[in-house]
């Protein structure tokens, strides 16, 4: 158990719909970051919140967009999905600073017919 | 990019024998973290090295950190049918400040009983 939990665990949507994933972060970590993982492959930085702002973004065009609330819980939209948006989602949380572990939920299975 | 290269990318052994995985790195890092991630779930932090770090044990787990070359190596001693996973490195660089994390693809190791 690492404490992190996401919601739902899988989900179906069709091609140009929008979705939106949760994340509630291990107690005390008010550093978030989401990540994607197509299959087959490492995940990939999304973007990473910290006290409510965006802190860093990875490679993902705009249509991918995030929030973080004030007990750090955390959600990701994706807006105008499409087929290669099928993923599986993955939110990290952490204290913030160098050094320290940081822990994953189980994800959330996204498939975009 | 992926930051991250494991080496192997596939390695099958039998219950009981030792598991050596490599995983290489292009720039400077604050830290290095191990995870497994069994099929299609979230992923199981295992390890953390820090940069002016050179060996760490957990259990069975060994780790050692080769900063002059970049590399990073992890060994899992008298393996068990449970420890069937994939297996990712990922690095924590400094060009992009704290706790974003850079994955390789991933080794994907089969223990056979």
């Amino acid at each position: 158990e690492t404490g992190v939990t996401q919601s739902p665990t899988h989900l179906i949507k069709t091609r140009g719909q929008q979705v939106t994933l949760r994340c509630s972060s291990q107690s005390g970590h008010n550093t978030v970051s989401w990540y994607q993982q197509a299959l087959g492959q490492g995940p990939q930085f999304i973007f990473q919140y910290y006290r409510e702002e965006e802190n860093g973004r990875g490679n993902f065009p705009p249509r991918f967009s995030g929030l973080q609330f004030p007990n750090y819980s955390s959600e990701l939209n994706v807006n105008a999905l499409e087929l290669d948006d099928s993923a599986l989602y993955l939110c990290a949380s952490s204290f913030p600073g160098q050094g320290n572990t940081i822990y994953f939920g189980e994800g959330s299975w996204l498939t975009v017919v | 990019s992926q930051q991250g290269e494991e080496d192997p990318q596939a390695l099958s052994i039998q219950e009981g024998e030792n598991a050596t995985m490599n995983c290489s790195y292009k720039t400077s890092i604050n830290n290095l973290q191990w995870y497994r991630q069994n099929s299609g779930r979230g992923l199981v932090h295992l390890i953390l090295i820090r940069s002016n770090e050179r060996e760490k044990h957990s259990g069975r787990l060994r780790v050692t950190l080769d900063t002059s070359k970049k590399s990073s190596s992890l060994l899992i001693t008298a393996s068990r049918a449970a420890d069937t996973a994939s297996y990712f490195c990922a690095t924590d660089l400094k060009i992009y400040g704290n706790n974003r994390l850079a994955f390789g693809k991933g080794n994907q190791v089969v223990v056979i009983p």
